[in-house]
C-alpha cells in the first residue's frame, strides 16, 4: 500500500512554455503533499506544501508564481513550471503520507524536467 | 532549524562487506529520522524510519539504524552488501509535528565492487 504516482516521469519543453506534473496517491487520500526539487548529484530541497483545498506554503526563495501548485483534490496535487527556463531543469519528487505523516512518507517516482 | 549532514559523499566497499553509513542530526527537540535509498534516476526508498521508542530499528532489505541522541547520531548499518545495494542513500530528520517537510542530507553514493 501507500504507492504514489507520478507524471510524466520525463519531460522536455521549450523555453517560455509551461509544463504540469502530477501526483497521485493511489491508494490512499492525502491532504497534504510535498513537492521537492534535486539538482543532479544533489539533495532534495523541499520546494512546497500542498494543501488540499487551499492555497500551497512555499519555502523561503521559491517563487510561488513561477511554480504553481493545486491540490484539488485528496488524491491529486499538481506542480507547473511556468514559463520554462533552462535553469529550472531539475529532478522534481512529490511525496505523501496516508496517515498525516505517523508511518512515514511514500515519494513518487520523480520526474525529469529538461527545458531546453 | 533543522539540519543533516553526512560526513561521507561516497564508499566504496565489497560485495559481502559490511556497510556503515554515517548521519548526524541537529534538532531541538526529538526528531523523526529516516533514512532513504534513490537508484539513478528514481524516486527515493524508504529504507527505515525512526520516531520513538527501541533505538535500534529494523528497516527493509537487511539494513538497520541506531539512534544515539548523545551523539546526535543515526547511522546506518548493513552486515553484508549486495552489489544490488550500490545507490544514493539519503539520512533525512523531521519535526515531529510535522514529520513531512523532511531536511536531506547531501547524501552518500554508495559503490559496492565484486
Amino acid at each position: 500500500g501507500a504507492v504514489v504516482s507520478q507524471h510524466p516521469s520525463r519531460v522536455i519543453c521549450k523555453s517560455g512554455t509551461s509544463v504540469k506534473i502530477e501526483c497521485r496517491s493511489l491508494d490512499f487520500q492525502a491532504t497534504t503533499m510535498f513537492w521537492y526539487r534535486q539538482f543532479p548529484k544533489q539533495s532534495l530541497m523541499l520546494m512546497a506544501t500542498s494543501n488540499e483545498g487551499s492555497k500551497a506554503t512555499y519555502e523561503q526563495g521559491v517563487e510561488k508564481d513561477k511554480f504553481l501548485i493545486n491540490h484539488a483534490s485528496l488524491t491529486l496535487s499538481t506542480l507547473t513550471v511556468t514559463s520554462a527556463h533552462p535553469e529550472d531543469s531539475s529532478f522534481y519528487i512529490c511525496s505523501a503520507s496516508p496517515s498525516g505523516g505517523a508511518s512515514g512518507y511514500t515519494f513518487g517516482s520523480g520526474t525529469r524536467l529538461t527545458v531546453v | 532549524a533543522q539540519s543533516v549532514t553526512q560526513p561521507d559523499i561516497h564508499i566504496t566497499v565489497s560485495e559481502g562487506a559490511s556497510l556503515e553509513l554515517r548521519c548526524n542530526y541537529s534538532y531541538g527537540a526529538t526528531p523523526y529520522l529516516f533514512w532513504y535509498v534513490q537508484s539513478p534516476g528514481q524516486g527515493l526508498q524508504l529504507l527505515l524510519k525512526y520516531f520513538s521508542g527501541d533505538t535500534l530499528v529494523q528497516g527493509i532489505k537487511g539494513f538497520e539504524a541506531e539512534f544515539k541522541r548523545s551523539q546526535s547520531s543515526f547511522n546506518l548499518r548493513k552486515p553484508s552488501v549486495h552489489w544490488s545495494d550500490a545507490a544514493e542513500y539519503f539520512c533525512a530528520v523531521a519535526a515531529n509535528t510535522n514529520a513531512g517537510k523532511s531536511t536531506f542530507g547531501d547524501g552518500t553514493t554508495l559503490t559496492v565492487k565484486p
